[in-house]
């Protein structure tokens, strides 16, 4: 049982770049999300997903656009990377609406 | 707007005291407070987290506090470790209409106990 796994661990992207963030989680887990965190601003939400083919935004959506084809995976797209979006960013799964289990982190730097 | 702040960016104790840290919300719609624990170059882990309809819960050495009327919650980590040292996010949710909880997160404060 791996939990919620992430990948890449580290990206470079230059600016104007696209890339996807993988999210895959092994716990048959509902409910899935990504957020972000920036210095001194804590986590903040960007997208989730309450199942397969139901997705919705957070607080700072814009930039990213998801999907959720299947109950396993949430990829996380940056069509057009921006300076902006250098972060670390997080995904998680919960089954009940109240825990959530977090994966280890993507550090993404845009040049 | 932050709605979940976190004022202590750190906090220093000594092995075998108290730790208490503290977080203060703004939204009367939260109904569920959690504390999450996070190591450096990893994902925040689960420690120990209440409902509203509670004051306090308990999990062996944490305790978490919860005062509606002031909108704040704290943790309580009694004898603190060096194990311990970490950043403490707390966090709050809401029910949305498509029944999901997503959680708001404090900025953390950062933990160290010396041994």
């Amino acid at each position: 049982n791996a939990g919620v796994t992430q990948t890449p661990k580290f990206q470079v992207l230059k600016t104007g770049q696209s890339m996807t963030l993988q999210c895959a989680q092994d716990m048959n887990h509902e409910y899935m999300s990504w957020y972000r965190q920036d210095p001194g601003m804590g986590l903040r939400l960007i997208h989730y997903s309450v199942g397969a083919g139901i997705t919705d935004q957070g607080e700072v959506p814009n930039g990213y656009n998801v999907s959720r084809s299947t109950t396993e995976d949430f990829p996380l797209r940056l069509l057009s990377a921006a300076p902006s979006q250098t972060s670390v960013y997080f995904c998680a799964s919960s089954q009940n609406t109240d825990t959530q289990y977090f994966g280890p982190g993507t550090r993404l730097t845009v040049l | 707007d932050q709605q979940v702040k976190q004022n202590s960016p750190s906090l220093s104790v000594q092995e075998g005291r108290i730790s208490i840290l503290n977080c203060d919300y703004t939204n009367s719609m939260f109904d569920y407070f959690l504390w999450y624990k996070k190591y450096p170059a990893e994902g925040p882990t689960f420690l120990i987290s209440i409902s509203s309809i509670k004051d306090k819960n308990e999990d062996g050495r944490f305790t978490v506090f919860l005062n509606k009327s002031a909108k704040h919650l704290s943790l309580h980590i009694v004898p603190s470790q060096p194990g311990d040292s970490a950043v403490y996010f707390c966090a709050a949710s809401r029910l949305f209409q498509t029944g999901a909880n997503n959680l708001f997160f404090g900025t953390g404060t950062r933990l160290t106990v010396i041994p």
